[in-house]
């Protein structure tokens, strides 16, 4: 079974400057979750989609950051414009049954 | 707010030792219980969880109790070895099911 797909893995930008991110969930997985991951710190949850509907995006500071979840399958999240304290690492992740989490290898952004 | 809160590291020791990382939750209602874990250059995955009281969840050697009088989950291992040397995640799901949320992360030492 193929886990979640992340891309790019790396990504290096100046602040101002836009990003996106792409996840790929595993098959049949209804839940798909953003998190950030910021150096020491655990992953805070910046939105959660329930098939193509938003469930939480409570946290997500939505004057910069956008995410969409076409067809309820792949996700995009994109950053414009970046700011120094969005160097982190971007997690995707999926369950089935908003139960165990499958996790992505992550992109790490680094804003210069 | 539901919250998580791990022993903070770095926790340096030697190999065949025991270990225990400390977790307590705050929550409202009947949370599931997790620990994952994140090994160098990898995702984070599910290590073990236990979804009521008194529930003991394990696997590699490692163990946790569900204690909601204490409301704890702390993560055990008899012997550590080198290869245990990671980063280890406290998480709950909220009995809503809606969200998971991570405590911040304790990384053990194991030296041979």
């Amino acid at each position: 079974e193929a886990g979640v797909a992340q891309s790019p893995r790396y990504k290096i930008i100046e602040k101002r400057q836009s990003v996106a991110f792409w996840c790929n969930p595993i098959s049949g997985h209804a839940t798909l979750y953003w998190y950030q991951q910021i150096l020491g710190q655990g992953p805070k949850l910046l939105i959660q989609f329930q098939n193509n509907g938003v469930v939480d995006d409570s946290q997500l500071p939505k004057d910069r950051f956008s995410a969409e979840r076409l067809k309820g399958v792949d996700s995009t999240l994109k950053i414009q414009p970046a700011k120094l304290e969005d160097s982190a690492v971007y997690l995707c992740a999926s369950s089935q049954d908003r139960g165990e989490l499958f996790f992505g290898s992550g992109t790490q952004l680094s804003v210069l | 707010g539901d919250s998580v809160t791990q022993m903070e590291g770095p926790v340096t020791l030697s190999e065949e030792a025991f270990l225990t990382i400390n977790c307590t939750y705050t929550a409202t209602g009947y949370p599931s219980l997790f620990w994952y874990v994140q090994y160098p250059g990898e995702g984070l995955q599910l290590l073990l969880k236990a979804t009521k009281a008194d529930d003991k969840g394990s696997n590699k050697g490692f163990e946790a109790t569900y204690r909601k009088e204490t409301t704890s989950f702390h993560l055990e291992k008899g012997s550590v070895q080198v290869s245990d040397s990671a980063v280890y995640f406290c998480a709950l799901r909220s009995s809503g099911g809606f969200k998971t949320i991570f405590g911040a992360g304790t990384r053990p030492f194991v030296k041979a």
